[in-house]
């Protein structure tokens, strides 16, 4: 069975400072995918990124950068330079089967908090 | 190009009644999930749609619950005979036929509240 694992229930740190969240995946399959979604205070989840299984390469776009590593099945979350803009719950999830009829799996979120 | 629509966005019944949500997804998208967020988790699915078609319906939390998506545009959520513990924020995504293991995009959710 599939499971995602995000350890930090919440984070908190001072505004420009580089926060990573984490995120470690169980799956069987030898093809998969892997999210980060942002929920912000209005709720509703936004959509950050998507990496296929065969797909090691890390990827930065702007302030962020995912780390994804097949050996430890991680597949971490890096903000630079943190805004308070950036608070809300950052979920990571795990697709399994082809054209996701299996649905998204999704761990249990890391509440971030950026302080002025 | 419009998001996911989901409708009401709250609603608060009694329990022991029945209730039924709308989510009108991407126009282009033929694919469509339900999901169920309760406090301090993450998503929790619980069926999917391509097309018209269910073709995964076995997580649905109990047979209270049911979906529909006849025209294979707009799905419909009906909890019959409400209990306190479905008290959750319900949430629909939808996603393109384009390629596989697309990205979800989610609708704002319909917060019911069960007294």
């Amino acid at each position: 069975a599939q499971k995602v694992t995000q350890a930090q229930t919440e984070i908190s740190v001072v505004e420009k400072e580089d926060v990573t969240l984490d995120c470690v995946y169980e799956t069987r399959d030898t093809t998969y995918y892997l999210f980060w979604y942002k929920q912000p205070p209005s709720g509703e989840l936004v959509f950050l990124i998507r990496r296929n299984s065969f797909d090691e390469q890390n990827e930065i776009s702007g302030r962020y950068s995912w780390n994804f590593q097949k050996s430890t099945s991680s597949f971490n979350f890096t903000i630079t330079a943190s805004q308070v803009v950036d608070s809300a719950v950052y979920f990571c999830a795990l697709s399994e089967a082809i054209g996701g009829a299996d649905g998204l799996t999704f761990g249990k979120g890391t509440h971030l908090i950026i302080q002025p | 190009d419009t998001g996911v629509s989901q409708d009401p966005r709250h609603k608060i019944t009694k329990r022991g009644q029945n209730v039924t949500f709308r989510c009108d997804p991407i126009s282009e998208h033929n694919r469509l999930y339900w999901y169920r967020q309760t406090l301090g988790q993450g998503p929790e699915f619980l069926t999917y749609f391509q097309n018209e078609a269910q073709l995964e319906k076995s997580r649905l939390l109990s047979d209270r619950f049911s979906a529909e998506r006849p025209k294979g545009s707009f799905s419909t959520l009906e909890i019959q005979r409400t209990e306190q513990g479905d008290s959750a924020m319900y949430l629909c995504a939808s996603s393109s036929p384009l390629r596989l293991g697309d990205e979800q995009y989610f609708g704002p959710g319909t917060r019911l509240t069960v007294t």
